[in-house]
C-alpha cells in the first residue's frame, strides 16, 4: 500500500534558525497537505498543494510539491518558539482511494529560546 | 461556528469490552473521517463517510465499524477491545469527501487495560 515517509523524525533548533522537513511518497499523489499538531493537541490544517512543482508561502513558511508529485517539503525561516509542534505531511493518492489521507510519521520540532 | 466536537474526551476500558465514540462535524460539512493516532505516529485512516454512505475503509479489522447519521454526525464502534487499541481517536470533517482539507476534533483518548 501507499507509504509516506518523513525526515527527520526530530529537529532541535535555536530560535531564529531555519527548519526544513521532507516528505516522500511511495506513489504519485493527487495532492499533498500539511498539518501541525501542538503537544497535546490535534492536527491543524496548514496548506494543500495540488500542482506539480507548486510552491506556496505563508509568512515564514514555504511549502513545495515536487515535479513528480511524490515528494514535498516544508521550510520555516527564522523559527520562533510558537513554531513548536509536530509537522505532518499527508498525501491523497486519488482514484478509488477517495478521501483517504496517508500521513507521514511527522517531524517533531523543538525551538530553544 | 463550533468546530468538530468529539465525545468523550477520555475513556478507560478493559480488554474485551466495547466502546462507542461520537463526533459532530462542522456545520455544513457532510463528510466525516475517523483516524487512529498511536503515540509518536501519524494519524492512520480508519473510515470515511459521506452522505451516510461508507466511502473508504482503512486497514483495520472488522472489530471496527462506524456509521453516519442523517444530521451528519458519526459514531465509531470498536468491539472486543485489545490493548493495542489504546490510542487517540480523531474525527475529521470536510465539505466534500475528496481532496478537501480535514478539520480535526480534539479527539478521544482511549486507554485499554
Amino acid at each position: 500500500g501507499q507509504q509516506v515517509m518523513q525526515i527527520p523524525q526530530y529537529q532541535h533548533v535555536q530560535e531564529g534558525e531555519d527548519f526544513t522537513t521532507y516528505c516522500n511518497s511511495s506513489t504519485t499523489l493527487s495532492n499533498i497537505q500539511w498539518y501541525k499538531q501542538r503537544p497535546g493537541g490535534h492536527p491543524v490544517f496548514l496548506i494543500q498543494l495540488v500542482k506539480s512543482g507548486e510552491v506556496k508561502k505563508q509568512k515564514r513558511l514555504t511549502f513545495q510539491f515536487g515535479e513528480a508529485k511524490k515528494n514535498s517539503s516544508l521550510h520555516i525561516t527564522a523559527t520562533q518558539t510558537t513554531d513548536v509542534g509536530t509537522y505532518f505531511c499527508a498525501g491523497h493518492a486519488g482514484g478509488t482511494s477517495y478521501g483517504k489521507l496517508t500521513f507521514g510519521q511527522g517531524t517533531i520540532l523543538t525551538v530553544h529560546p | 461556528d463550533a468546530g468538530v466536537t468529539q465525545s468523550p474526551t477520555h475513556l478507560i476500558k478493559t480488554r474485551g469490552q466495547h466502546v462507542t465514540l461520537r463526533c459532530s462535524p462542522i456545520s455544513g460539512h457532510k463528510s466525516v473521517s475517523w483516524y487512529q493516532q498511536v503515540l509518536g505516529q501519524g494519524p492512520q485512516f480508519i473510515f470515511q463517510y459521506y452522505e451516510k454512505e461508507e466511502r473508504g475503509r482503512g486497514n483495520f479489522p472488522d472489530r471496527f465499524s462506524a456509521r453516519q447519521f442523517p444530521n451528519y454526525s458519526s459514531e465509531l464502534n470498536v468491539n472486543a477491545l485489545l490493548l493495542g487499541d489504546s490510542a487517540l481517536y480523531l474525527c475529521a470533517s470536510s465539505l466534500v469527501p475528496d481532496n478537501s482539507p480535514l478539520h480535526f476534533g480534539n479527539g478521544t483518548r482511549l486507554t485499554v487495560t
